[in-house]
């Protein structure tokens, strides 16, 4: 039972234009959430996050959305650069006060064209 | 400021045997964490330690163990290894609380 999911897994954008990746999820526990990007042979680097108070987080090019009611969440990247070219994983946390046990969806594959 | 520190970083193993990953966490950090990442089940978590004891497991069977010394660092072992454990597995550590927290680079495993 995949409780974080993320349908796309790859994207293709040009570079300067926005990407937006989504996310969903089941668990109406899940109270934190969070974005991580992958590059090959690298561990995931912590993007953004969000707490399921808010419905907008921003930081520089990035910007994550949380739609409570449909249980989404999506990153939009603005403007979209090649070195943004990576996995991009979505996280959410169910353990109130800590962040230590994340459920991950599967990564969306996102390529910035030149 | 070192990063989290995961050894070895590649490894073979036969069926039967067990294996031991090290990591050791960003200075200062107490919370230890550890996820397998498989292409078909991707990043699950395994196990968290905070001062030495395990707070939280996975859903993953007895032969996935893991400990915490008293200097926050951490080792995982896999005992009677399965083709099914060739996986990359990353050790995360943080402060505690809703603070970030850091990956390491992984221990890729190959069972045999």
């Amino acid at each position: 039972d995949q409780q974080v999911k993320q349908n796309s897994p790859s994207l293709s954008v040009q570079e300067g234009r926005i990407s937006i990746l989504n996310c969903d999820y089941t668990n109406s526990m899940f109270d934190y959430f969070l974005w991580y990007k992958k590059y090959p042979a690298e561990g995931p680097t912590f993007l953004i996050s969000i707490s399921s108070i808010k419905d907008k987080n921003e930081d520089g090019r990035f910007t994550v959305f949380l739609n409570k009611s449909a249980k989404h969440l999506s990153l939009h990247i603005v403007p979209s650069q090649p070195g943004d070219s990576a996995v991009y994983f979505c996280a959410a946390s169910a353990e109130r006060g800590s962040n230590y046990k994340l459920t991950f969806g599967k990564g969306t594959l996102l390529t910035v064209n030149p | 400021k070192a990063g989290v520190t995961q050894t070895p970083r590649y490894l073979i193993k036969t069926r039967g045997q067990q294996v031991t990953l090290s990591c050791s966490p960003i200075s200062g950090h107490r919370s230890v964490s550890w996820y397998q990442q498989t292409p078909g089940q991707g990043l699950q978590f395994l196990f968290e330690y905070f001062s030495e004891t395990q707070r939280n497991k996975g859903n993953f069977p007895g032969r996935f163990s893991g400990r915490q010394f008293s200097n926050s660092r951490s080792e995982m072992n896999v005992s009677t290894l399965e083709l099914g454990d060739s996986a990359l597995y990353l050790c995360a550590s943080s402060l505690g609380g809703t603070n970030t927290i850091y990956f390491g680079e992984g221990s890729w495993l190959t069972v045999v």
